[in-house]
């Protein structure tokens, strides 16, 4: 089965510029999530899809922060601007339903300049 | 948010040795729990989960809660180098959210 797929690995840029994320989860999973890891820190979610709908986005800072999954498959997580502070791996997650475990993608590692 | 404590480590133990992991949660509701390996520049890897107390073994693995003392713990017996990562310990919140505690490093010494 292949696992969650994430791009890019790696992404560099300057604060105050926009990035983007994309995930593919392992077919058939309908919940996927997007986590932010800061170095030296456990993942801490960002939000939660259940299909196509946002079920927790509670720690999204929303001001900057965009997630959608549109056709309840693939996801994109956008910053806009990016600050110094968001500098972190994001992962993406995906499991067959709420309550099952998660599996994570490799992540993408933002390094801001 | 409810909490996950760690201590970060490193915990050194040489090959062969067990390594003992410990985690304590903060929320009393939480029914589920989990244990992730990540090695550096890795994603994390599910590698127990536990929903009931008492002891739960897989291999090498064996993981235990007490629920009435809010503590989780990861035994691993004889430890092998290629153990040594970081031991991220999860509690699942209600609305079935992941909080994650910040790990601890674990050495194996050959």
């Amino acid at each position: 089965e292949a696992g969650v797929a994430q791009s890019p690995r790696y992404k560099i840029i300057e604060k105050r510029q926009s990035v983007a994320f994309w995930c593919n989860p392992i077919s058939g999973h309908a919940t996927l999530y997007w986590y932010q890891q800061i170095l030296g820190q456990g993942p801490k979610l960002l939000i939660q899809f259940q299909n196509n709908g946002v079920v927790d986005d509670s720690q999204l800072p929303k001001d900057r922060f965009s997630a959608e999954r549109l056709k309840g498959v693939d996801s994109t997580l956008k910053i806009q601007p990016a600050k110094l502070e968001d500098s972190a791996v994001y992962l993406c997650a995906s499991s067959l339903d709420r309550d099952q475990p998660q599996h994570f993608g490799d992540g993408t590692r933002l390094s801001i300049l | 948010q409810k909490e996950v404590e760690q201590n970060s480590g490193p915990l050194s133990v040489p090959e062969g040795a067990i390594a003992s992991l410990n985690c304590t949660y903060s929320d009393r509701v939480s029914q589920s729990f989990f244990w992730y390996r990540q090695y550096s520049g890795k994603s994390p890897e599910l590698i127990m989960s536990i929903y009931s107390n008492g002891d739960k073994e897989d291999g090498r693995f064996t993981a235990q809660l007490n629920k009435a003392s809010q503590y989780v713990s990861l035994l691993i017996r004889d430890s092998q180098p290629s153990d040594s990562a970081t031991y991220l310990c999860a509690s699942m919140e209600y609305g079935n959210k992941l909080v994650f505690g910040a790990g601890t490093i674990l050495r194996v010494k050959s």
